[in-house]
């Protein structure tokens, strides 16, 4: 089945740029897709289609992908977007949505 | 507003089965699929399937085939997923989502419920 992995956790200060990472083979062939959730809520969709916002997302979360990598990168942190983070894909071939093991940022 | 309302807390006896509904507002209810993903303490996102409102068709991953079964009531806008045979494993926060269907592809989940927590202990 497939898999992605993605580093249990990140540490940033406030102000600077967090990247978070979601490794999968070929998931240039994927739409990429982002969560966050805080402790005790539901997840919520921060990006979609590798780079796409929904409405009331702030400019400061964007995505991208490289190689066999998409990256959730997170600009000018804030204290309140400390939470855990998670990519997910449909994988075609099993036809199946997968998750990534999820994120831990931390803001210092 | 889309809102996406899930039944209340349950525990559960081992061997005993569990049943979560989803009560969908705010959309046209057929317009989406529903997964169901769950959550166990501490843990990330496990995926358990899906279900068209608007069919009534169905996916599960393997790990789930034999256990899960999600149906719907179109009438009142209502996913159910129940889980039968339940163990200590299984104690988990499940959610609902919405997820939409682009050419044969599933999309990102947009709308999420709020989580049921459901204690499988003897």
């Amino acid at each position: 089945s497939y898999i992605l992995t993605q580093s249990p956790s990140v540490s940033v200060a406030p102000g600077k740029t967090a990247g978070i990472t979601c490794g999968g083979n070929n998931i240039g062939t994927k739409s990429v897709h982002w969560y966050q959730q805080k402790p005790g809520q539901a997840p919520l969709l921060v990006v979609y289609d590798d780079s796409d916002r929904p409405s009331g997302i702030p400019e400061r979360f964007s995505g991208s992908k490289s190689g066999n990598s998409a990256t959730l990168t997170i600009s000018r942190v804030e204290a309140g977007d400390e939470a855990d983070y998670y990519c997910q894909v449909w994988d075609e071939s099993s036809d199946q949505v997968v998750f990534g093991g999820g994120t831990k940022l931390t803001v210092l | 507003q889309v809102q996406l309302v899930q039944s209340g807390a349950e525990m559960k006896k081992p061997g005993a089965s569990m049943k979560v509904s989803c009560k969908a507002s705010g959309y046209t209810f057929t317009d989406y699929y529903i997964h169901w993903v769950r959550q166990a303490p501490g843990q990330g996102l496990k995926w358990m399937g899906w279900i068209n409102p608007k069919s009534g068709g169905t996916d599960y991953p393997q790990r789930f085939h034999g256990r899960v079964t999600m149906t719907r009531d179109t009438s009142i806008s209502t996913a159910y997923m129940e889980l039968s045979r339940l163990t200590s494993d299984d104690t988990a926060v499940y959610f609902c989502a919405r997820g939409g269907l682009r050419f044969g592809e599933l999309l990102q989940f947009d709308r999420w419920g709020q989580g049921t927590l459901v204690a499988v202990s003897s």
